[in-house]
């Protein structure tokens, strides 16, 4: 299965200021998927990235606060804009390595003060 | 909202004890998968079951599914201290591709 190298692992950041977080997987994939992990709660996809076209949000995110952009098949980045403490949350990026599930990045730990 | 439930919340027992974990839910899907997920890192993909599957196995890891009652359930068997964590159902919807997971269950196994 693909293996994907996630950073920053953490940070802290400035309200108001924004942080990208990259995806580097070791393999060619078509889609890669940003998932948002708020304190104390299950996972939330954000957007799917796909190589050459826009990425498609999902309800309640918009490009403008999270631009992604996917400029081969093998790499991704999410941008986390005009951060507010709301935005403190673990952001993970995802692969799908079926049949054997999806593969999973280590995760970026975001705190916004 | 799309997301699964799971149950119980949270689950505390001791080493050697089964655990086990329940997951609903809400649309037909092409698989069930579940994963763990230690100290709010990345995820571990444990098991995926199909649904045309009714049961699988993985070391000391049960798994079943009941499309009619859109439920699963995870039974790890002689758990260890090392099982500690919280463990996610997650469905793949029939003709997309991406996962919608549960609102998760967190273990923790005592010594």
């Amino acid at each position: 299965s693909a293996v994907i190298s996630q950073k920053p692992s953490r940070d802290i950041c400035q309200r108001g200021t924004s942080l990208t977080i990259q995806c580097q997987v070791d393999s060619q994939v078509t889609m890669m998927f940003w998932y948002r992990q708020q304190p104390g709660q299950s996972l939330t996809l954000i957007a799917t990235a796909n190589q050459g076209s826009e990425a498609t949000y999902e309800s309640g995110f918009v490009i403008d606060k999270f631009p992604i952009s996917r400029p081969n098949l093998t790499f991704s980045t999410l941008t986390v804009s005009n951060m507010s403490p709301e935005d403190s949350s673990i952001y993970l990026c995802s692969v799908d390595g079926q049949p054997r599930g999806y593969t999973f990045g280590s995760g970026t730990r975001l705190t916004v003060v | 909202s799309q997301q699964g439930e799971e149950d119980p919340q949270a689950l505390s027992i001791q080493e050697g004890e089964n655990a086990t974990m329940n997951c609903s839910y809400k649309t037909s899907i092409n698989n069930l998968q579940w994963y763990r997920q230690n100290s709010g890192r990345g995820l571990v993909h444990l098991i995926l079951i199909r649904s045309n599957e009714r049961e699988k196995h993985s070391g000391r890891l049960r798994v079943t599914l009941d499309t009619s009652k859109k439920s699963s359930s995870l039974l790890i068997t002689a758990s260890r201290a090392a099982d500690t964590a919280s463990y996610f159902c997650a469905t793949d919807g029939t003709g997309f591709q991406k996962l919608v997971f549960g609102t998760g269950t967190r273990l923790l196994v005592s010594p």
